[in-house]
């Protein structure tokens, strides 16, 4: 079946602009995670939400990070006023059994 | 707080050798532990987990894993490596239950396989 889906692939974008990155989980999974990769990093958790609701946020570096997921299934990552150090790869994972995250191929941003 | 390290940034092996690619953590109680694959491109591949119970973990690819609690270690091996094996490895603990399980990485090794 279809894995997890990201758009865009890439995206570029200069410095104070706004940027919305998609998350399409695989569906029926309940669970979707953000993950940030910074070049030569492993990933670093973000958020995770439980259907609709963000059960954990603390990983979102400061309030221009949001992230939503209104009908449980779709997640947007919102960045606001980015940053050149907001340039890296952001993953999302979903998961419905305890402990199996799939996977996306992630969106490289880069920031001018 | 629980932490990895993964000392080796790259490892170079030549196609059919043994590989061993390290990790250590950091954890004060009984680690759920994972070895990732990515590949160029790709999103990250669970190669297998452990949580209990035997402490040698087989996954996919022909990757396994030992867990030893007095070295806090969890190794990924692989017999005979394979050309295909090329790519970035993650180890990574995990903590909370499965509803709400918060995995921290390494910052990875990358896997070099000269023919």
């Amino acid at each position: 079946g279809a894995g997890v889906s990201q758009t865009p692939s890439n995206k570029v974008t200069e410095k104070g602009k706004y940027v919305e990155l998609r998350c399409d989980p695989i569906s029926g999974h309940t669970a979707l995670y953000w993950y940030r990769q910074s070049l030569g990093q492993g990933p670093e958790f973000l958020i995770y939400f439980q259907g609709t609701g963000a059960a954990d946020d603390s990983g979102l570096p400061n309030d221009r990070f949001f992230a939503v997921r209104p009908e449980g299934s779709v997640s947007t990552l919102k960045i606001q006023r980015t940053e050149r150090g907001d340039s890296a790869v952001y993953l999302c994972a979903s998961k419905l059994a305890p402990y199996e995250q799939y996977f996306g191929p992630g969106t490289r941003l880069t920031v001018t | 707080a629980q932490s990895v390290t993964q000392p080796d940034i790259h490892i170079t092996v030549s196609e059919g050798a043994s590989l061993e690619l390290r990790c250590n953590y950091s954890y004060g109680a009984t680690p759920y532990l994972f070895w990732y694959v990515q590949s160029p491109g790709q999103g990250l591949q669970l190669l297998l987990k452990y949580f209990s119970g035997d402490t040698l973990v087989q996954g996919i690819k022909g990757f396994e894993a030992e867990f030893k609690r007095s070295q806090s270690s969890f190794n990924l091996m692989k017999p005979s490596v394979h050309w295909s094996d090329a790519a970035e490895y993650f180890c990574a603990v995990g903590t909370g239950t499965g509803g709400s399980y918060i995995p921290t990485f390494g910052r990875g090794t990358s896997l070099i396989v000269h023919p």
